[in-house]
């Protein structure tokens, strides 16, 4: 069974930094995908960020983007130039070949102003 | 605008009484999840409809049932709900459920029990 961990359970950051969130997982799947979603205050589940495990090239949305080592089965969010609206819940998400969104337990990142 | 719509946004019910929560889709996707959320924890899947194909998970308890009338709609009803059964409850849409594609999800819905 896939499984998806996040050892962060709380994370800070001061507004114009940047922060890391961490995430790993664990699959014997080759092909499958990966997702950050935030969810904020509202409990609005929002996808942040989402990559494919067969392109290497990590994804990269604006501020947000990541680091996809497949072989270490690694999947972190980097957001850059972070924002007060950043603060949220985030979860990391895998999706395998049973297309079930399969969470890890998220971090909850707080941006200081 | 809202795609997927969940009412109420809130719902107290009493220890053991019936209640049924509502998801109503404008996207017109045939995959409609119920994910459950506990305070401080990641969403659970408990069932999903492709169309009318009905999928349970396994360890999802019998005292949970869903029905989806038509494709716009989805209920999830908790035939006697306890305690532990206090959660935010998201309904979540995909188009063809694969994971090319984005999940829709809700605003939720807070079940207290009392």
């Amino acid at each position: 069974a896939q499984t998806v961990t996040q050892s962060q359970p709380e994370m800070s950051v001061q507004e114009a930094e940047t922060v890391t969130l961490s995430c790993t997982y664990d699959t014997s799947e080759n092909n499958y995908y990966l997702f950050w979603y935030k969810q904020p205050p509202s409990r609005q589940m929002i996808l942040v960020i989402r990559q494919e495990a067969y392109k290497q090239q990590n994804a990269t949305e604006n501020r947000f983007s990541v680091n996809f080592q497949k072989a270490a089965k690694s999947f972190s969010l980097k957001i850059s130039d972070s924002q007060l609206g950043d603060t949220a819940m985030y979860f990391c998400a895998f999706m395998g070949a049973t297309n079930k969104l399969i969470f890890g337990t998220g971090t909850l990142l707080a941006v200081q102003p | 605008d809202a795609m997927v719509i969940q009412n109420p946004r809130y719902q107290v019910t009493q220890f053991g009484k019936p209640v049924t929560l509502s998801c109503s889709q404008t996207l017109n996707h045939n995959v409609m999840y119920w994910y459950q959320q506990k305070s401080s924890q990641a969403p659970k899947l408990l069932f999903h409809y492709y169309d009318k194909d009905f999928n349970n998970e396994a360890d999802t308890p019998d005292n949970f049932q869903s029905r989806r009338p038509n494709t716009s709609f989805c209920f999830l009803d908790i035939r006697s709900p306890g305690l532990g059964d206090a959660a935010m409850y998201l309904c979540a849409t995909s188009r063809q459920g694969t994971a090319e594609e984005k999940l829709f999800f809700g605003s939720g819905t807070q079940l207290s029990v009392l």
